[in-house]
């Protein structure tokens, strides 16, 4: 079965730090380009980042470049965001995506509050 | 960036109408257009790529059309589980955007 599972979100104040993983099993993992995406509370849909099988093609949001960064090690079929001097506006669930928006995860939630 | 609007915001339908969604895009995405269905509490779920290709297991009543910039996402007959909120996406360029979503709810 093609599976995704978030792990790693939590409660952090503002200009803190945190970093999601995403184990992805069922597939092979290092032949897929993978995304992040957030859904704020109440909210649309905000494509967060997107990494190629080889980490060489990386993309960004604007809201969140020069603070996120995504990266994979393909030897454990993990996907991860860092995130850093995060925001309240960065609060959401955070889901990992295959390329193709074919298989997400469950979910992670963020909360930036003090 | 590709602005995608959606209309209408909210569509209330009976079970076994038929529900015409409508995507519309700030510039040519191609056919590089999904549809995505999310139910409270649960993950966003694939139903359409390429502006008309249902997504593995999709049933034959939801079906997408159109190109460019105008993008429209029909369920035939609507089914109890069909009552959502769906959103378009494009994947022609970056960054990837979203509509802001269409809530077809019971009438």
């Amino acid at each position: 079965e093609v599976q995704l599972v978030e792990s790693g979100g939590g409660l952090v104040q503002p200009g803190g730090s945190l970093r999601l993983s995403c184990a992805a099993s069922g597939f092979a993992f290092s032949s897929y380009n993978m995304n992040w995406v957030r859904q704020a509370p109440g909210k649309g849909l905000e494509w967060v980042s997107h990494i190629s099988t080889s980490s060489s093609n990386i993309h960004y949001a604007d809201s969140v470049k020069g603070r996120f960064t995504i990266s994979r090690d393909n030897a454990k079929n993990l996907l991860y965001l860092e995130m850093n001097s995060l925001r309240d506006e960065d609060t959401a669930v955070y889901y990992c995506a295959r390329v193709a928006f074919d298989c997400w995860g469950q979910g992670a939630l963020v909360t930036v509050s003090s | 960036e590709i602005v995608l609007t959606q209309s209408p915001a909210t569509l209330s339908l009976s079970p076994g109408e038929r529900a015409t969604l409508s995507c519309r895009a700030s510039q040519s995405v191609s056919s590089s257009l999904a549809w995505y269905q999310q139910k409270p509490g649960q993950a966003p779920r694939l139903l359409i790529y390429d502006a008309s290709n249902r997504a593995t297991g999709i049933p034959a009543r939801f079906s997408g059309s159109g190109s460019g910039t105008d993008f429209t996402l029909t369920i035939s007959s609507l089914e109890p589980e069909d009552f959502a909120v769906y959103y378009c996406q494009q994947r022609s360029s970056w960054p990837l955007t979203f509509g802001g979503g269409t809530k077809v709810e019971i009438k």
